[in-house]
């Protein structure tokens, strides 16, 4: 099983909304990332956990808080979001242990009004 | 900087002939490389991989080459069929680092012409 998945599929939101998004794998891969895509972009990433501590944070904005609570499930939480903030999010999880291969989950397609 | 590149934003193939991507990268600390398929608004999907002590990976029609004295790398599918037409990623990591980051090239667009 390679499988990532994530929800919601789709998620539209005003700027003063709290909202969160779920992703959960279940490879026993320990680490997780969170990552934003742009049209026409590579994904970009936002956060990496390993071993559920956040390892990196690429200076994302306060507004996206990430949040790992075991080993198989990891959100992210949104508030205060801007327009720009729009985008399709992808979850990626992968092993450390002699197979790096980094699974996505199909993503969350964030729209914010 | 952009430590891994993607030149050719895209490219076109007749169906049933090869198509070569190519990636090229800057840190010679990158150790393990993959490619990835896309399809607008959907997750990328894992292809195949590479580990630097390889040269070459080959998983039924797609097959990898790692250049790393070039610091290049290519992906080969041949033969092309048109559901490949997608945007494919290559992503490199340095395994050593304990940070488990991996840095995207641009990508190139595939079109495969039946």
């Amino acid at each position: 099983d390679t499988e990532v998945t994530q929800t919601p599929k789709h998620l539209v939101m005003g700027m003063t909304n709290k909202k969160s998004l779920k992703c959960e794998q279940h490879m026993g891969h320990r680490a997780m990332y969170w990552y934003k895509q742009k049209a026409k972009k590579p994904p970009e990433l936002m956060f990496v956990y390993s071993y559920e501590k956040l390892s990196i944070n690429e200076s994302v904005p306060s507004r996206f808080s990430p949040e790992c609570p075991n080993s198989s499930l990891l959100n992210l939480h949104l508030h205060a979001l801007q327009p720009e903030d729009s985008a399709l999010y992808l979850c990626a999880s992968s092993d450390d242990q002699g197979s790096y291969e980094q699974y996505f989950g199909p993503g969350t397609r964030l729209t914010v009004t | 900087d952009q430590q891994v590149k993607q030149n050719s934003p895209s490219l076109s193939v007749q169906e049933g002939r090869i198509s070569i991507l190519n990636c090229d990268y800057t840190n010679s600390m990158f150790d393990y490389f993959l490619w990835y398929k896309k399809y607008p608004a959907e997750g990328p999907t894992f292809l195949i991989s590479i580990s630097s002590i390889k040269d070459k990976n080959e998983d039924g029609r797609f097959t990898v080459f790692l250049n790393k004295s070039a610091k290049h790398l290519s992906l080969h599918i041949v033969p092309s069929q048109p559901g490949d037409s997608a945007v494919y990623f290559c992503a490199a990591s340095d395994t050593t680092s304990g940070t488990y980051k991996y840095i995207f090239g641009t990508g190139t667009r595939l079109k495969v012409l039946a």
